[in-house]
Order: C-alpha cells, then structure tokens, then sequence
C-alpha cells in the first residue's frame, strides 16, 4: 500500500512563528503536492515538486515555500505564520506526471492564534 | 479539468450496492474520469479512474457511457465505513492538481 505520512494531525502555532509541514511518502513517488482545504473553497494546491530539488507554484503560493532534498520527503514552510494561513494542510504524491492517481497523507490542522 | 455535476447526498442501506452518478458532458477525448472520496477527518482518498472501459478494482467498479458523458461509481457492498464524500473529476492525463467540486455526499443507513 501506498502511503503518505505527515508529521503532525494537529498543530498550533503563533502568529509570526516559523512554521514547518513534513510530507513523506514510501513509494518511490516522483510527483509530490501540497494542498490546503478550506470549507466552501474546495482544494486549492499550493505547489508541487515533479523531482528532487524541483518545485513549481500552483494557485496560491504567496506566503509559502518548499524544500524538497530527497525524493520522499516534501517540506511546506510558512515563513511567518498568519491567521488567514489557518487550514487543513495536504500532501500527496503519484507515481508520475502520466498516472495521475494521486495518493494523499491523512492532513495537518493548522490553527494560527 | 472537465465541469461534473453530482447529486450533493445520496443513501444507501448497508450491504447493498451503492450507485453513485456523475455527469460530465464537456468531457474531452483525452480525459479520465477519476474519483476520488473523503471520510470526514481524513485525506481525500483515490478509487478508481477510467477513459472509455468499464474498470473494476478491489474498492470499487467505473461504468462509463459509450459517449462518455457520464459515469457511475458502483460501491458494490456499502458498508457504514463507505460513509464519505465521493468526487467525480475529469482531467487529462499531464494535469498536475486536482480540482474537487462539492462532490456527492454518501450516507449508509445500518
């Protein structure tokens, strides 16, 4: 079975804090996403990695970036936490860009106070 | 990524088939049909996807119309576990994110 990891269900964090999202998958996966999901907005991606030390912007990157050092492991970074950044975080990976099943972690709750 | 439309709620009682419709009538001849659902509290969870075949897998079957306007999810034996969101999307092969709309929120009734 496929699987994605993240490393926290649930955090907190202050606004203007440093705050790091960790997504790690066990499949060889080439392809890795971040998403947020917010009621009424649907899934929205915030960027995408299709390799090793290569990242792309999706739809709504300001106050976000990424590292992505080895193939299973796809950070998300908020510089500097806001409360309107309060959501449900999402990683996903999929084998390739052609196979487009993605496979996604179980979500980080972030709450910004 | 193709329009769909789904019902928002559907239910079913438990151990029967659960047939869950989705239209998609702007599809274009280079797009799967891919759903995906959502148990409350939890990731978004891939099940099957499909081009113009019938697909079946160990979760669930795609049956999709010879003109490719529509599709049906067949849940064959719904269980209370099956209780979740179920999302149709279209979308070609080189697209990189999903885009989920409402979906069809599916209720299995003991």
């Amino acid at each position: 079975d496929v699987k994605v990891t993240q490393s926290s269900r649930y955090l907190v964090k202050r606004t203007g804090e440093k705050v790091f999202l960790e997504c790690v998958q066990d499949m060889d996966h080439e392809n890795m996403f971040w998403y947020r999901q917010d009621p009424g907005l649907g899934l929205r991606l915030i960027y995408f990695s299709y390799d090793v030390k290569m990242k792309e912007k999706g739809d709504i990157p300001e106050g976000y970036s990424v590292s992505r050092e080895k193939k299973e492991r796809f950070s998300l970074i908020l510089e500097s936490a806001s409360t309107n950044q309060t959501s449900m975080y999402l990683c996903a990976s999929s084998p390739h860009m052609e196979a487009n099943e993605q496979y996604f972690g179980p979500g980080t709750r972030l709450t910004v106070t | 990524d193709a329009k769909t439309t789904q019902p928002p709620s559907m239910d079913c009682a438990e151990g029967r088939a659960a047939n869950l419709p989705c239209n998609h009538s702007t599809i274009s001849g280079n797009e799967y049909v891919y759903w995906y659902r959502q148990i409350h509290s939890q990731g978004p969870q891939y099940i099957i996807h499909g081009l113009k075949n019938n697909e079946t897998n160990e979760m669930a079957s795609l049956i999709i119309t010879e003109d490719r306007k529509s599709s049906t999810l067949i849940l064959p034996h719904a269980t209370l576990r099956d209780t979740a969101v179920y999302y149709c999307i279209g979308r070609g092969s080189s697209a990189s994110k999903i885009i989920f709309g409402s979906g069809t929120r599916l209720s299995i009734r003991p």
